[in-house]
């Protein structure tokens, strides 16, 4: 079985500092990650996604997540935060073979202070 | 390029009443359909996903069913209402190959009063 602990259910930072996300996997298998964000009233929107071509991956509004087996994580970041990047944001895993469904966190929300 | 709908975006419903949302995909062809609900406060709770027309995965039981009528449209329905089932519903697809991404549709905001 596969799961996803996204740590922190809130994090606020101020505008300009660096944001960082914590998402750590169990899986059996080599999994596929993915990082998404939903704003207000909205469905979710792909961020960027993990799929062992390359363990840093980079994904849209600048941020990037890191892929480390050792640690079983896949944090996400940002070098800047912007007000905009106010959000929730979820991390799931599945497996890298098979036709089964996305296993999401619980999410993330992020408040950006001016 | 591929474009998820769903409708309404919003709908308040009295308890014990019916329900019906749907949801279609254009721009693909035999995709994997799912359906999620957010709670307040809470995160994304998989209720249904299907493969394939007429194939429905349950995967929390509840007095909402699924059904897939056509490749490209998935639809949630409910004989009676319950104040629990309020919530933001949510429906994505995926192309079922590769990395299986999710993509999303905008959502229905569902009030039981």
């Amino acid at each position: 079985a596969q799961s996803v602990t996204q740590l922190g259910s809130h994090v606020s930072v101020s505008e300009g500092a660096l944001v960082l996300l914590r998402c750590n996997y169990s899986s059996s298998v080599p999994p596929y990650l993915f990082w998404y964000v939903q704003y207000p009233n909205q469905g979710l929107q792909l961020l960027l996604k993990y799929t062992s071509a390359a363990t840093l991956v980079k994904g849209i509004n600048g941020f990037e997540a890191e892929f480390k087996k050792s640690e079983t994580s896949f944090h996400l970041t940002k070098p800047s935060a912007h007000m905009s990047d106010a959000a929730e944001y979820f991390c799931a895993v599945t497996r890298s073979s098979g036709n089964t469904p996305l296993v999401f966190g619980k999410g993330t929300r992020l408040s950006v202070i001016a | 390029s591929q474009t998820i709908h769903q409708w309404p975006a919003t709908l308040v419903q009295p308890v014990g009443s019916p329900l019906s949302l749907e949801c279609t995909v254009e721009g693909t062809s035999n995709p994997n359909l799912y359906w999620y609900r957010q709670a307040a406060g809470r995160g994304l709770q998989l209720l249904f996903y299907s493969v394939g027309i007429g194939q429905i995965s349950s995967e929390v039981p509840q007095n909402l069913s699924a059904s897939r009528p056509q490749d490209r449209q998935f639809i949630l329905s409910s004989k009676k209402l319950l104040l629990s089932d309020s919530g933001f519903y949510l429906c994505a697809w995926s192309s079922g190959q590769g990395a299986n991404e999710q993509f999303f549709g905008p959502g229905t905001r569902l009030t039981v009063l």
